[in-house]
């Protein structure tokens, strides 16, 4: 079945900090991987996507993820984070045309 | 707002009541999803839609839950004598054909259930 995991269940840092957040996925076919974000009070929207080419995809408000698929991941960096990032960061594969999304990670930014 | 929408945003219930929530996905959408997502994890599938045909169910959808989409507009989703453990927020979201292939989803703010 396929399944995602994210590494992490919350993260507290302070402003100007780097980030990584971890995500693994399983799944045999070809992926659409994504990255989606839910800021406090908001509906999730999308961060960044990959579907195939450049395994390094550039998304919204600075951040970036590498597709890895011998290692089946794909981890979402930003070099300097910012208090308005605090937020849930969901990773997320498109597999046989469902989005089956990972728990979350809390992010939480210190000002 | 030509967002996906949702009603109610919060419903209040007793356990063995039944419930139904709404949603207007974007107009020119032709596929709509619905999540359930509790504290501390993602959103779960559920099941979808490609214009009024329903392509999968997830079997976590029990036969207590039912879902429509008659016309290939808004949808709705139904909970047959609700149980304290339906308690979750539920979440839609539409996509357009071209959309689809990459998985991006628009997302409603959600309609949270409490059964008490």
């Amino acid at each position: 079945a396929q399944s995602v995991s994210q590494h992490n269940h919350h993260v507290i840092l302070s402003e100007a900090a780097s980030l990584e957040l971890g995500c693994n996925y399983s799944y045999g076919g070809t992926v659409n991987l994504f990255w989606y974000v839910q800021y406090p009070g908001q509906h999730l929207q999308l961060l960044l996507k990959y579907f195939s080419g450049d395994p390094l995809v550039k998304g919204i408000k600075g951040f970036e993820a590498e597709f890895i698929k011998s290692k089946f991941s794909f981890n979402l960096r930003k070099p300097s984070v910012q208090w308005s990032d605090t937020a849930e960061y969901f990773c997320a594969v498109n597999a046989d045309d469902k989005i089956i999304f990972g728990k979350g990670t809390r992010l939480h930014i210190l000002p | 707002d030509t967002g996906v929408s949702q009603d109610p945003r919060h419903k209040i219930t007793k356990r063995g009541q039944n419930v139904t929530f709404r949603c207007d996905p974007i107009s020119e959408h032709n596929r709509l999803y619905w999540y359930r997502q509790t504290l501390g994890q993602g959103p779960e599938f559920l099941t979808y839609f490609q214009n009024e045909a329903q392509l999968e169910k997830s079997r976590l959808l029990s036969d207590r839950f039912s879902a429509e989409r008659p016309k290939g507009s808004f949808s709705t989703l139904e909970i047959q004598r609700t149980e304290q453990g339906d308690s979750a927020m539920y979440l839609c979201a539409s996509s357009t054909r071209a959309s689809r292939d990459t998985g991006e989803l628009f997302f409603g703010e959600g309609s949270r259930l409490t059964v008490l």
